[in-house]
């Protein structure tokens, strides 16, 4: 099993749509997570991190499944500018050392 | 003001030649990275950098040599350079004890 799988994607939405993407894992260790957004072109940036409660940022909700070992991402009322890659990213940390596991990311496209 | 930059942005050479990118951060922090993106878009950790100190590398050929003069600049040297060394190359910086990455723009190398 990978590190990490990310649902293929691409994902063609029209604007206002509500979008979901998952992400699973297979290191039980890791111990945190996070969705990062990269533009075409561009660098990766931080979205937001996932809590084990779940949480809410705007129109983005995150959460977390331990016990089957994926996280997700909602978008809801899709807007022009959500167009971008979405990365899964996991952090398995040990001493002083941070590993960040990157997924593939999944390709959004928001249509008008 | 550039938080971390990298240069070149674009490198186009010939297969056999020797090129080094270079990146510097002016966020304070003591955690530098490079990763390389592929052009299936996957985001792999190379090496990473800890107060000029080498904690992470991965399985990367020994063509590959990061080098950090100061916690604000790691640089990567690239030796016999080969058509797979294709990609864009990412340098990233974090504050220890935090997960997250600030990203350079990438630099993106060909090589022909």
């Amino acid at each position: 099993r990978k590190e990490v799988e990310q649902d293929p994607g691409p994902f063609n939405v029209p604007e206002g749509a509500t979008v979901a993407f998952n992400c699973t894992y297979s290191n039980s260790a890791s111990q945190s997570f996070f969705w990062y957004r990269q533009d075409c072109r561009k660098e990766p940036k931080l979205l937001m991190s996932v809590y084990s409660s779940g949480n809410e940022d705007g129109r983005f909700t995150a959460q977390l499944n331990r016990a089957s070992q994926y996280i997700s991402l909602l978008i809801r009322d899709s807007k022009l500018s959500d167009s971008a890659t979405y990365l899964c990213v996991f952090l398995n940390s040990g001493g002083s050392n941070y590993k960040l596991t990157f997924g593939k990311g999944t390709l959004l496209t928001v249509n008008p | 003001d550039t938080a971390v930059s990298q240069t070149p942005k674009y490198l186009v050479t010939q297969m056999g030649n020797d090129k080094s990118i270079k990146c510097e951060q002016n966020l304070g922090h003591d955690t530098m990275y490079w990763y390389k993106q592929d052009s299936k878009k996957f985001l792999k950790i190379m090496f990473s950098y800890n107060n000029k100190e080498l904690i992470i590398n991965e399985t990367v050929p020994n063509r590959f040599s990061p080098k950090s003069p100061d916690k604000a600049h790691l640089n990567l040297h690239i030796n016999s350079l080969e058509l797979g060394d294709s990609a864009v190359y990412f340098c990233a910086s974090s504050q220890q004890g935090q997960p997250e990455l600030f990203f350079g723009e990438g630099s993106r190398l060909t090589v022909l």
